[in-house]
């Protein structure tokens, strides 16, 4: 089963509005990844984290890599209505090839 | 460039029979890891095929397996399906073994047991 808490489940979001987003992990990983999902399709990365402490930025979206390596979180500014998704965090283990262990995702839903 | 591509796209298959799932993985691309996605247990690894062998298995039983050819394309089967089988099947490609570059993953293969 997974390994990765990842936080909150679901959020409703309006609009112009900041998000935010979390992952932690009983096991340190030497790279975190953020992936965004839509319906019907794979996942589709959005940033990757490769060193303890370090915090990257794509577009409106910031992510950053904990200190302990046991965690990150995703940062999602102004949002807009294509940001609706289901988002997923992943680790990946030092000499563990490419095997990703995923978070249980983040479906953010706009308010009504 | 072409993306991942996984063929069938939908497949709708009865208990006890078997499948099989093909992932062209992008250009060049010479990992192929495949993933189990369903609502309960979330994306779960299964395998992961470099150089036409099987480098890392994640803990699922004997029934699934897989195979790599020369040409990088991967295909995964399941044997003696069950009801719990019904899953979103997904490859991910990535240029080697290193873990420092992107891993792209296909559409998926949505796979329905009756």
């Amino acid at each position: 089963g997974q390994q990765l808490n990842q936080s909150p489940q679901s959020m409703f979001i309006q609009e112009g509005e900041d998000v935010s987003m979390n992952c932690t992990s009983s096991s340190i990983f030497n790279t975190w990844l953020w992936y965004k999902q839509d319906p019907g399709e794979g996942p589709v990365l959005l940033i990757a984290l490769y060193k303890a402490g370090e915090l990257t930025s794509n577009g409106r979206l910031t992510a950053q890599f904990g200190i302990t390596r046991k965690d990150s979180f995703l940062n999602i500014s102004a949002s807009i209505p294509s940001d609706v998704g289901i988002y997923f965090c992943a680790g990946q283990a030092k000499n563990a090839g490419n095997m990703l262990t995923f978070g249980g995702g983040t479906r953010l839903m706009v308010k009504p | 460039k072409a993306g991942v591509t996984q063929t069938p796209r939908y497949l709708i298959k009865t208990r006890g029979q078997q499948v099989t799932l093909s992932c062209s993985p992008i250009s060049g691309h010479r990992s192929v890891s495949w993933y189990q996605q369903t609502p309960g247990q979330g994306l779960q690894f299964l395998f992961e095929y470099f150089s036409e062998t099987q480098r890392n298995k994640g803990n699922f039983p004997g029934r699934f397996s897989g195979r790599q050819f020369s040409n990088s394309r991967s295909e995964m089967n399941v044997s003696t399906l069950e009801l719990g089988d019904s899953a979103l099947y997904l490859c991910a490609s990535s240029l080697d073994l290193s873990g420092d570059n992107e891993q792209f993953f296909g559409p998926g293969t949505r796979l329905t047991v009756l």
